[in-house]
């Protein structure tokens, strides 16, 4: 079974960091891209970046470009979002998501997410 | 940006009914179009992908359609456990896009 656990979400004061971590258990680790996807209390969902199976390609939305960093750990089948200059505006549910081994951007499992709270 | 756009967003529905929800983009693109459902407190679901392909283990209720910039998302004879957000998105352009859902209560 595809497993995806997420842990890191706290509250956190802007202009703070926060580092987020994605467990993955149930499947071959290194044959997947890995996503966040994060979505803000009572709206729609946002994604937030993306890292390539072996982490040498790595994307992010225009929100969060040059603040936050993913990587991953083949080794430990996980994942990392580091978070800097936190905004109350990043406030949001974040989900690690598995890309699809064909077709890396498309989202075929998801964890049950963490939750961010950025404010003073 | 590809800005994906669904309607409507909120859908009031009956059990047994045959619901069409819409997804529309802002430029044409391969049909690396995703539908997700989401109940509350529930992390999304993957439902359809390549615009009318079910994942596994997707009733067959559930089906897609659609090309080029309109896509459409059918649940022929609603079920009570179907009343969930649905979101489309768009996997072939960066920056990933996700339509604004549509809700079906």
């Amino acid at each position: 079974e595809v497993r995806l656990v997420e842990s890191g979400g706290a509250v956190v004061q802007p202009g703070g960091s926060l580092r987020l971590s994605c467990a993955a258990s149930g499947f071959k680790f290194d044959d997947n891209a890995i996503l966040w996807v994060r979505q803000r209390p009572g709206q729609g969902l946002e994604w937030v970046c993306l890292i390539t199976w072996d982490g040498r390609g790595t994307y992010y939305g225009d929100s969060v470009r040059g603040r936050f960093i993913i990587s991953r750990d083949n080794t430990r089948d996980s994942v990392s979002l580091q978070m800097d200059s936190l905004t109350p505006d990043d406030t949001a549910v974040y989900y690690c998501a598995r890309g699809e081994e064909e077709t890396t951007t498309l989202i075929d499992y998801w964890g049950q997410g963490t939750l961010v709270t950025v404010s003073s | 940006e590809i800005v994906m756009t669904q309607s409507p967003a909120t859908l009031s529905v009956s059990p047994g009914e045959t619901v069409t929800l819409s997804c529309r983009a802002s430029q044409t693109f391969r049909n690396n179009l995703a539908w997700f459902q989401q109940k509350p407190g529930q992390a999304p679901r993957l439902l359809i992908y390549r615009a009318s392909t079910r994942a596994t283990g997707v009733p067959v209720r559930f089906s897609g359609s659609g090309s080029g910039t309109a896509f459409t998302l059918t649940i022929s004879g609603l079920q009570s456990e179907d009343l969930a957000v649905y979101y489309c998105q768009q996997y072939n352009n960066w920056p990933l896009t996700f339509g604004g859902g549509t809700k079906v209560e």
